[in-house]
């Protein structure tokens, strides 16, 4: 079965500061991995997704991302982090469905904490 | 452009009551899902409608029945309530171009059972 894996439930960071929210994965064949974001009392909002392709992915808000194979992880990083960047992060692998659509795995989460 | 729209967006039952979460969007997407968030678990699939007219068994559907009303609307019915059941349920769906799009989430129903 596919699955991720969050191993930090929280980050802390300054403002201004680079931040990383870390993702590992397990997949049988090739991965298809998504980032989404949660502010408080609001669904998830979609960041950015990994196909196939360049190993850094970039998406919303000036979030991106690092796919490795050999670490078998997907990172979430951004250069200068906001306060506002403050939320719950999860990490999504997909699995394949007969019909189409695509049925997602999440990770447990991870809190984003940016602090002044 | 409402996007994905959940109703109720709080609800206390009683254990053994019954009722039905409501989920519609208007984004023209074939897929929708109800999934189920509970702390320090991350999201759950409860249940999926790849297209109109399936529905299928996600990873945690036992207490739960779902109905693809039409294209647009896909609802979560709670025979009878249990505690357990206490969560945010959150219903999603994604477009038709390839299976790599990503989901559109709705805002929630926060559901408490006593």
């Amino acid at each position: 079965a596919q699955s991720v894996a969050q191993p930090e439930d929280q980050v802390n960071v300054a403002e201004g500061n680079p931040l990383t929210v870390k993702c590992t994965y397990s997949v049988s064949g090739n991965p298809y991995l998504f980032w989404y974001v949660q502010y408080p009392n609001r669904g998830l909002q979609f960041l950015l997704k990994y196909i196939t392709g360049d190993n850094l992915v970039k998406g919303s808000y000036g979030f991106e991302a690092e796919f490795n194979k050999s670490q078998t992880s997907f990172h979430l990083k951004k250069p200068s982090a906001l306060v506002s960047d403050s939320a719950l992060y999860f990490c999504a692998v997909r699995d394949e469905i007969t019909g189409g659509g695509n049925k997602l795995t999440f990770g447990t989460g991870t809190q984003l904490k940016v602090e002044l | 452009n409402a996007g994905v729209t959940q109703t109720p967006k709080f609800q206390v039952l009683k254990t053994g009551q019954s009722m039905t979460l409501q989920c519609a969007q208007d984004m023209n997407h074939n897929s929708m899902y109800w999934y189920r968030q509970d702390p320090g678990m991350g999201l759950r699939l409860i249940y999926y409608s790849a297209s109109e007219g399936t529905t299928d068994k996600g990873e945690v559907p036992n207490g739960y029945n779902v109905s693809r009303l039409n294209k647009r609307e896909f609802s979560l019915r709670l025979e009878s309530a249990a505690p357990s059941q206490t969560s945010v349920y959150f219903c999603a769906s994604s477009g038709e171009r390839g299976r790599n799009q990503p989901q559109h989430f709705g805002d929630g129903t926060r559901l408490s059972i006593l």
